[in-house]
């Protein structure tokens, strides 16, 4: 079956712009979540997804960044006003929750973002 | 609270020879281990994964790791080294008591020298 998607691939936008990423979590799978990897950080997790509710958003970096899963499937991630801090590479995971030892997190191919 | 230290940020070996690649962790309770491969331009793929089974663990491409609880490591080893293995490697914890996000390491570049 297909795998986690994102869109889109690649985005540039300028300084001060919102932007929406899209994930599609694999089919049927319950977890989602939001990562982001950066030349200076790493790679961050930013915020957990159980069904369309939102128990773990503890990494969001700051209120520019919110967001939300409809349907217990996709989610967008917005940033509003971006800052050139904010370009990296945004990955999704989505994962079928059985037991927290068994879960596994599959990852999307990314969007690499660049703010200008 | 959670950690990961991988101890080389560059390794580079020759086609054919074995890899080692260095993890340890750092986790208040019983921590479920992976180990993720990012090859150029492409997501995160899963090599392998440790969840209290059986401590050393075998995953794709030839990879495996050993979980020792003793010296808080679970390295990643390779007996024979292939081009297509260049690419950086993350090893990654969580702790199943606490928040389901995954921890990771900085990252392992991998170079194979032919």
């Amino acid at each position: 079956g297909a795998g986690v998607s994102q869109s889109p691939s690649n985005k540039v936008t300028e300084k001060g712009k919102d932007v929406e990423l899209r994930c599609d979590p694999i089919s049927g799978h319950t977890a989602l979540y939001w990562y982001r990897q950066s030349l200076g950080q790493g790679l961050e997790f930013l915020i957990y997804f159980q069904g369309n509710s939102a128990p773990d958003k503890s990494g969001l970096p700051s209120d520019r960044f919110s967001a939300e899963r409809t349907g217990g499937s996709v989610s967008t991630l917005t940033i509003q006003r971006t800052q050139q801090e904010d370009s990296a590479v945004y990955l999704c995971a989505s994962s079928l929750v059985w037991s927290r030892e068994l879960e596994t997190q599959y990852f999307g191919p990314g969007t690499r973002l660049l703010v200008l | 609270a959670q950690s990961v230290t991988q101890l080389d940020s560059h390794v580079s070996v020759s086609e054919g020879t074995p890899v080692l690649l260095r993890c340890n962790y750092s986790s208040s309770y019983s921590p479920s281990l992976f180990w993720y491969v990012q090859h150029p331009n492409k997501g995160l793929q899963l090599l392998l994964k440790y969840t209290s089974a059986a401590t050393l663990v075998k995953g794709i491409n030839g990879f495996e790791a050993e979980f020792k609880k003793s010296e808080t490591s679970f390295h990643l080893t390779k007996p024979s080294a292939h081009m297509s293995d260049a690419a950086e490697y993350f090893c990654v914890v969580r702790d199943n008591t606490g928040r389901r996000a995954l921890t990771f390491g900085s990252g392992t570049r991998l170079q194979v020298q032919p």
